[in-house]
């Protein structure tokens, strides 16, 4: 079974600062893994995806991530955070191959102070 | 121009009425979920369907039932609601041609059970 754990339901960065959202996969199969962002009263929208060709995606805004085999990991970036960065990220993953279902963590709120 | 459309947008509803709640999709694409959001929980899925004549239950799809009027549309009723269904719920499509699941999301259901 295929699972995500996102560490830290809420994080706070300072307005400039580098923003780093962290997620560990589980998986039987290689991965497929995404990061969406969910902005208030939106629903949640494509910030990158791995799909197993370079291991450092980048994404919309600014974003970027790190597939890391031996950590499980695909931790979220940003070097100098935005106000317009506040938002609630969700790491997912879901399996090559057949129904390709799809796990979410719970998610991070991520605050930018000024 | 929203891809995948969500009716209505906020519904205030009491214990026991049965309520519907409707999306649409003019991407195209074959797969269509429900998901509903808790906070702290993530998403959870609640049904998917993978065309008209093919609909399967989620994690958590007891309480509810769903529709696949058309390849476009796909519905979510409660039956009997309950105030533990107070969520936001979440409809989304995906692609059969990718070989990854990007899915792709509505704005969101905001309900509320008394």
């Amino acid at each position: 079974a295929q699972s995500v754990t996102q560490l830290g339901s809420h994080v706070s960065v300072s307005e400039g600062a580098l923003v780093l959202l962290r997620c560990n996969y589980s998986s039987s199969v290689p991965p497929y893994l995404f990061w969406y962002v969910q902005y208030p009263n939106q629903g949640l929208q494509l910030l990158l995806k791995y799909t197993s060709a370079a291991t450092l995606v980048k994404g919309i805004n600014g974003f970027e991530a790190e597939f890391k085999k031996s950590e499980t990991s695909f931790h979220l970036t940003k070097p100098s955070a935005h106000m317009s960065d506040a938002a609630e990220y969700f790491c997912a993953v879901s399996d090559q191959g057949g129904y390709q279902k799809v796990t979410f963590g719970t998610g991070t709120k991520l605050q930018v102070i000024p | 121009d929203a891809d995948v459309t969500q009716t209505p947008r906020n519904r205030i509803t009491k214990t026991g009425k049965r309520i519907m709640l409707e999306c649409s999709q003019t991407k195209g694409h074959d797969r269509m979920y429900w998901y509903r959001q808790d906070p702290g929980l993530g998403l959870r899925l609640i049904y998917y369907s993978f065309d008209v004549k093919d609909i399967n239950k989620g994690e958590i799809s007891d309480g509810y039932s769903v529709s696949r009027q058309a390849q476009a549309k796909f519905s979510l009723s409660l039956e009997s609601a309950i105030p533990n269904q107070t969520a936001l719920y979440f409809c989304a499509t995906s692609d059969t041609v990718a070989d990854y699941n990007e899915q792709f999301f509505g704005p969101g259901t905001r309900l509320t059970v008394l």
